[in-house]
């Protein structure tokens, strides 16, 4: 089955400082979401990317579909206290529409 | 605007029984997935409803089956449970027509 690998495991910075994360699958998406979880709670749709080389904000957020539609990138500008959470990628297949996710990104930002 | 709800937040049950959650997805969906999160990891697709009828599946045994009503609410049963299926269960709404799916808080099952 497809897998995604989602980098880095974990990050640990100072408030102000800006965060990039990124997930690579060994298959093609058609789609791209980022979303956040935060401790018993569900995921949280942060952006969703439908074309190849498309660039998305969400206020601080970026994120950016791959070109090669094998990869994703989320950039999280001027880190404040609140990002703390677990970020996560999610691709859907060229058929369907079952989300696969990445392991995710654990960010700590410290006051 | 009601997000997705679902029922239980928290269950404990024993090894071999049988267990039930409920899904009611986010006001004007038709589409409800379900995924299984193990502690430390992202969540796993098992199945997705549209219509009542199971559209799309995962990598799961035939222990997991679902059901989805007319109003489009759904559940997720687990039979003969094992100490794995210990997890997050999760259930997520969309339109049929769009990609982008929206999740509920999660059931927390224990099965001891």
């Amino acid at each position: 089955g497809q897998q995604l690998n989602q980098s880095p495991q974990s990050m640990f910075i100072q408030e102000g400082e800006d965060v990039s994360m990124n997930c690579t699958s060994s298959s093609i998406f058609n789609t791209w979401l980022w979303y956040k979880q935060e401790p018993g709670e569900g995921p949280v749709l942060l952006i969703a990317l439908y074309k190849a080389g498309e660039l998305t904000s969400n206020g601080r957020l970026t994120a950016q579909f791959g070109i090669t539609r094998k990869d994703s990138f989320l950039n999280i500008s001027a880190s404040i206290p609140s990002d703390v959470g677990i970020y996560f990628c999610a691709g859907r297949e060229t058929s369907g529409s079952r989300l696969t996710f990445g392991e995710g990104t654990q960010l700590t930002v410290n006051p | 605007d009601a997000g997705v709800t679902q029922s239980p937040t928290h269950l404990i049950k024993t090894r071999g029984q049988q267990v039930t959650l409920r899904c009611s997805p986010k006001s004007g969906h038709d589409t409800v997935s379900w995924y299984q999160q193990a502690l430390g990891q992202g969540p796993q697709f098992i199945f997705q409803y549209y219509e009542e009828e199971e559209r799309q599946r995962g990598n799961f045994p035939d222990r997991f089956s679902g059901h989805q009503f007319p109003n489009y609410s759904s559940e997720l049963n687990v039979n003969a449970l094992l100490l794995g299926d210990s997890a997050l269960y999760l259930c997520a709404s969309s339109l049929v027509s769009e990609y982008e799916q929206y999740f509920g808080p999660g059931t927390r099952l224990t099965v001891t």
